[in-house]
């Protein structure tokens, strides 16, 4: 059971935009910044948002944070087939003084 | 360009104690601004935060892990390390080191920016 609440899978078409939630409570998410995680299979995660709506170099302006309250978004407009992954949102509890992930969400481009 | 890249044994016994070490390259292990951290992931499963150290200062370690886990800094070899003792068929994951972004003061930052490639560590009799 994640501390973070994320929905399993989403799925949308080439070219589309998608939305991930990812929920917590006001010791981690209203707390503190957010980052999201890109993991391709059989890869490493990979920083995709950190500081809830930053973006690391190299990354597309496809893809974009925020956060309202106790949850936070990530959206990705323009879907292409390599965008298919597993999406983790994570941050810090303070808490439990402690990291903490969400249980990751699988895109699917149709 | 920092990278870091995991070592050490792929099958563990239960009971046994998980060893591992993360090689840094590239740059210093010795920054102040970070954390250096440990993260796994059982096979079909999601991210677990496992612990992280600084240069100088406490260390962080997951509640649920806490009396099994030790890391560990060594800045003569640019290198941190994970021990996890008694370990059961539960452990089995791959296991990532990556640097850690982490802020004092709320609101805290907090981002893992370098991740290594992972190492899976199987426990096994």
């Amino acid at each position: 059971q994640s501390v973070l609440t994320q929905p399993p899978s989403v799925s949308a078409a080439p070219g589309q935009r998608v939305t991930i939630s990812c929920s917590g409570s006001s010791s981690n998410i209203g707390d503190n910044s957010i980052s999201w995680y890109q993991q391709l299979p059989g890869t490493a995660p990979k920083l995709l948002i950190y500081d809830t709506n930053r973006r690391p170099s190299g990354i597309p302006d496809r893809f974009s944070g925020s956060r309202s309250g106790t949850s936070a978004t990530l959206g990705i407009t323009g879907l292409q087939t390599g965008d298919e992954a597993d999406y983790y949102c994570g941050t810090w509890d303070s808490s439990l003084s402690a990291g903490v992930f969400g249980g990751g969400t699988k895109l699917t481009v149709l | 360009q920092l990278q870091l890249q995991e070592s050490g044994p792929g099958l563990v016994k239960p009971s046994e104690t998980l060893s591992l070490t993360c090689i840094v390259s590239g740059g210093s292990i010795s920054s102040t601004n970070h954390y250096w951290g440990w993260i796994r992931q059982p096979p079909g499963k999601g991210l677990e935060w496992i612990g992280s150290i600084p240069y100088s200062g406490g260390t962080y370690y997951n509640s649920s892990l806490k009396w099994r886990v030790t890391i560990s800094l060594d800045t003569s070899r640019n290198q941190f390390s994970l021990s996890l003792g008694s370990v059961t068929a539960a452990d089995t994951a791959v296991y990532y080191c990556a640097r850690h972004y982490l802020e004092q003061l709320a609101p805290r930052g907090n981002w893992f920016d370098l991740w290594g490639q992972g190492t899976l560590v199987t426990v096994s009799s």
